[in-house]
């Protein structure tokens, strides 16, 4: 089945510059790839996602990249604001129609 | 209006008891689903109901159960709770998978389960 690799675990950036978060995925078959952010005690909310045939895509400070030959896609948040501190998970779908969660990387935005 | 709501928002019982979480979406969606986040946040796919119909069911205890009244509810029932069962429990919804695939999930507020 699928599996979703999520680094790191934990990263703390400065106020102001970039954060990249790296996921890789098994299942050579999954085409959609959300992110999503989940601040403490909140709901996971989709910020940006990307499907197989787009190997880019941006929204504002956020900007998400996806490699379909190496299996692995990443998130890019520059400019960084304190509202940004979050836990952010990437996810992928798989042939049987689910979406799998990686293990979430806790940012953390420091001033 | 909220679009994918939960009840309760908490729920501390003891091991053994059997107890229930609401879920409701009034987004006009066709799947609904319930996802555990463990204390470590990880969070993992129990069950997924399209148009009131099972589709995907993880390798969960079958102390779970969920039941779908209609297309717009999703509850979740546990039996027989134990300690390891305490987590928070999200209830999401998308749109049907169309020809482009997967949709965007809307989570629920979650439920803080604490068995004791």
């Amino acid at each position: 089945g699928e599996n979703v690799e999520q680094h790191p675990s934990t990263l703390s950036v400065q106020e102001g510059d970039s954060a990249v978060i790296k996921c890789t995925y098994s299942d050579s078959a999954s085409n959609y790839f959300p992110w999503y952010k989940q601040e403490l005690g909140k709901r996971p909310q989709l910020i940006i996602d990307i499907r197989s045939n787009v190997g880019e895509k941006k929204d504002q400070r956020i900007a998400v990249t996806l490699n379909k030959t190496a299996k692995h896609f990443s998130l890019h948040i520059t400019e960084t604001q304190p509202e940004d501190s979050a836990v952010y998970f990437c996810a992928a779908s798989t042939e049987d129609d689910k979406i799998i969660f990686g293990k979430g990387t806790r940012l953390h935005i420091l001033p | 209006d909220t679009a994918v709501s939960q009840t309760p928002k908490y729920l501390v019982t003891q091991m053994g008891n059997d107890k229930s979480i609401k879920c409701e979406q009034n987004l006009g969606h066709d799947t609904m689903y319930w996802y555990k986040q463990d204390s470590k946040k990880f969070l993992k796919i129990m069950f997924s109901y399209n148009n009131k119909e099972l589709i995907i069911n993880e390798t969960v205890p079958n102390r779970f159960s969920p039941k779908s009244p209609d297309k717009a509810h999703l509850n979740l029932h546990i039996n027989s709770l134990e300690l390891g069962d305490s987590a928070v429990y999200f209830c999401a919804s998308s749109q049907e998978l169309g020809l482009a695939g997967h949709n965007e999930q809307f989570f629920g507020p979650g439920t803080r389960l604490t068995v004791l």
